[in-house]
């Protein structure tokens, strides 16, 4: 099962533009994880954040995290084409393993 | 740089059928995963080994699919018989190591096998 909702389901910017997505989740997390995935392909680890941060930078790449709200927020700055793909967040519980839980994913079209 | 190797990368079969996913991960990481990822939704997992032990297979169907790694490196996941909902991207990652910190490991993702049940 998913663990939560990713917003929006799809997104279609231009080159240059700022990229936004969200996601909420439901229960209490050690950290969150953003991967993307381009189509047909497997997933590549962006970021991690932990429960105890707020903020956290990846060159063009920026994400929050608001444990009250259970959200969390990636931000792709100066889009490029290149970023065209599925992004997807996933948490992982503070449990003995490494378990993460996806959300649906948005995908994101950044036209030239 | 190190990749976690999948093969096939597709598979096409017949309902009823018997198939096998064979998922070889990056050198040293202790654990592996087994993914279906639904098209349009997240991969969920089915099936996560540590070393060669089953530590959660709580969301696999375990009346027709099996997996092992019987010698804590590479690993086969196994479908019999395939339904036609058994369509799905399968996607095998791998980590160092599971326990401890959780915040330090990350998971490498391997490529995938696309299955199609006609």
């Amino acid at each position: 099962s998913q663990q939560g909702e990713e917003d929006p389901q799809a997104l279609s910017i231009q080159e240059g533009e700022n990229a936004t997505m969200n996601c909420s989740y439901k229960t209490s997390i050690n950290n969150l994880q953003w991967y993307r995935q381009n189509s047909g392909r497997g997933l590549v680890h962006l970021i991690l954040i932990r429960s105890n941060e707020r903020e956290k930078h990846s060159g063009r790449l920026r994400v929050t995290l608001d444990t009250s709200k259970k959200s969390s927020s990636l931000l792709i700055t100066a889009s490029r084409a290149a970023d065209t793909a599925s992004y997807f967040c996933a948490t992982v519980m503070n449990t003995g393993f490494q378990k993460l839980v996806f959300g649906t994913g948005t995908r994101l079209l950044v036209s030239p | 740089e190190a990749e976690v190797a999948q093969s096939p990368r597709y598979k096409i079969t017949e309902k009823s059928q018997a198939v096998a996913f064979w998922c070889d991960p990056i050198s040293g990481h202790a654990t592996l995963y087994w993914y279906r990822q639904i098209l349009g939704q997240g991969p969920e997992l089915l099936v996560q080994f540590q070393d060669e032990s089953v530590v959660d297979d709580s969301q696999l169907p375990k009346d027709r699919f099996s997996a092992e790694r019987l010698k804590g490196v590479d690993s086969t996941l196994k479908i019999q018989p395939a339904e036609l909902g058994d369509s799905a991207m399968y996607l095998c990652a791998s980590s160092l190591r599971s326990t401890g910190n959780l915040a330090k490991n990350i998971q490498y993702f391997g490529a995938g096998t696309r299955l199609s049940v006609l």
